[in-house]
């Protein structure tokens, strides 16, 4: 089955930089890249995804980019705010697939 | 916006206990699921649903049972609790299972003595 690796497990940056956490997964046949944010003590909710028919995605602060060649999606974040402290999970799934496959978190810390 | 809430949120219980973790969704979503988050392992699949009396094996199903009663109630059922069981469980529900958005709920910590 899938296999989605988060290949940082901590990210530490000043507070304006950006971030950047990267992904990458098993499946050829995956189509569909989310990304949640669990804040300290919370739940997880969405923040952006992407599909494979693009390989770009932009949400205000938040840009994904995915290169299916290397199997490979990342998460970028400009002018970070202390809010974005947060755990981040990437995740990986296709068109008609029951479930979904998640990374296993990258701790963003935001210093001030 | 959907809405998955879970009961309880915290729960302890001895070894060879019995453990119920509840959760609903008002979203009318097919699609429900349990995963127990643990450190260094990110968030993985107990057992999920498609609908009201379904019931799918996820990837970490051992020692766990769970019953999809209607299409807002989704049960997880720990018949004889273990140590490794002690984790954080969320609840998740989604429209279209692994191709959309999953809303979570808020959380079960459980620990087992």
């Amino acid at each position: 089955g899938e296999k989605v690796e988060q290949h940082q497990s901590t990210l530490s940056v000043r507070e304006g930089d950006s971030a950047v956490i990267n992904c990458t997964y098993t499946d050829t046949a995956s189509s569909y890249f989310p990304w949640y944010k669990q804040e300290a003590g919370k739940s997880l909710h969405f923040v952006i995804d992407i599909r494979s028919n693009v390989d770009r995605k932009q949400s205000q602060r938040l840009t994904v980019l995915l290169d299916k060649k290397a199997k490979r999606f990342s998460l970028h974040i400009t002018a970070t705010q202390p809010e974005d402290s947060a755990i981040y999970f990437c995740a990986a799934s296709n068109y008609g697939n029951e479930k979904i496959t998640f990374g296993a978190g990258t701790k963003l810390t935001i210093k001030p | 916006e959907a809405a998955v809430t879970q009961s309880p949120r915290n729960k302890v219980t001895v070894t060879g206990g019995n453990v119920t973790l509840s959760c609903r969704q008002t979203n009318s979503h097919n699609y429900m699921y349990w995963y127990r988050q643990d450190t260094g392992h990110g968030l993985r699949l107990i057992h999920y649903s498609y609908g009201a009396g379904n019931l799918q094996i996820g990837d970490v199903p051992d020692g766990y049972k769970a019953t999809r009663t209607t299409q807002e109630d989704f049960f997880l059922l720990l018949e004889l609790a273990s140590p490794s069981q002690t984790s954080l469980y969320f609840c998740a529900s989604s429209d279209l299972g692994g191709y959309a958005e999953q809303f979570f709920g808020p959380g079960t910590r459980l620990t087992v003595l």
